[in-house]
């Protein structure tokens, strides 16, 4: 069952300019995981987020979590043709942890 | 490197052939899982396992199967009486609950 929905489902900007992607989910969770998807590929875990933390860095991506709104947001700064791809986020349920919870995704392309 | 392969990269199906889909990791995770994604949809859970010998259903699991008798090993098959198979499959594994999931680079399956 899907719960978590990224806004916008597509984003096209140029290189440089920073690109900002929304999940929204329903209920309680334990943490809230992104990850990144290269056409034709496998996903990479990008960042995880618990349900205590507002905010985390690493390098270009930012994410913050609003658990009284039951949303997230993924910055990534200066973006670069190379970021080109689609993302996803992912909750793991409070008291359920055998499963991720998958977003629809957004598809992300940044032109040279 | 550690990591998950998936193989074969494409595979075509008959009508009324089952395929087995390829599914191998030497990060030493216990848990490990299957999903299939469809153009536009997020990835949706077939089957996973926490530990050896044990497996359960995921929210699709009709018309697949699996085996765990390796910990490293952890194939689907995809039976006669999945209708629909033409899909991208996904191999994840992780190293405990709440743990980011690992990725292999998939198998696009479509009917001949």
């Amino acid at each position: 069952s899907q719960q978590g929905e990224e806004d916008p489902q597509a984003l096209s900007i140029q290189e440089g300019e920073n690109a900002t992607m929304n999940c929204s989910y329903k209920t309680s969770i334990n943490n809230l995981q992104w990850y990144r998807q290269n056409s034709g590929r496998g996903l990479v875990h990008l960042i995880l987020i618990r349900s205590n933390e507002r905010e985390k860095h690493s390098g270009r991506l930012r994410v913050t979590l609003d658990t009284s709104k039951k949303s997230s947001s993924l910055l990534i700064t200066a973006s670069r043709a190379a970021d080109t791809a689609s993302y996803f986020c992912a909750t793991r349920n409070a008291g359920n942890n055998r499963k991720l919870i998958w977003g629809l995704g957004t598809s992300l392309a940044v032109n040279p | 490197d550690g990591g998950i392969t998936q193989s074969p990269k494409y595979l075509f199906r008959k009508e009324g052939q089952n395929v087995t889909l390829s599914c191998e990791q030497n990060l030493n995770h216990d848990a490990m899982y299957w999903y299939r994604q469809d153009p536009g949809q997020g990835l949706r859970l077939i089957y996973y396992s926490q530990i050896v010998n044990d497996f359960q259903k995921g929210d699709i699991a009709e018309g697949y199967s699996v085996s765990r008798e390796k910990k490293e090993s952890f194939p689907l098959t995809v039976t006669s009486a999945q209708k629909n198979p033409t899909a991208f499959y996904l191999c994840a594994s992780t190293s405990g609950e709440g743990q980011p999931q690992h990725f292999g680079d998939g198998t696009r399956l479509s009917i001949l």
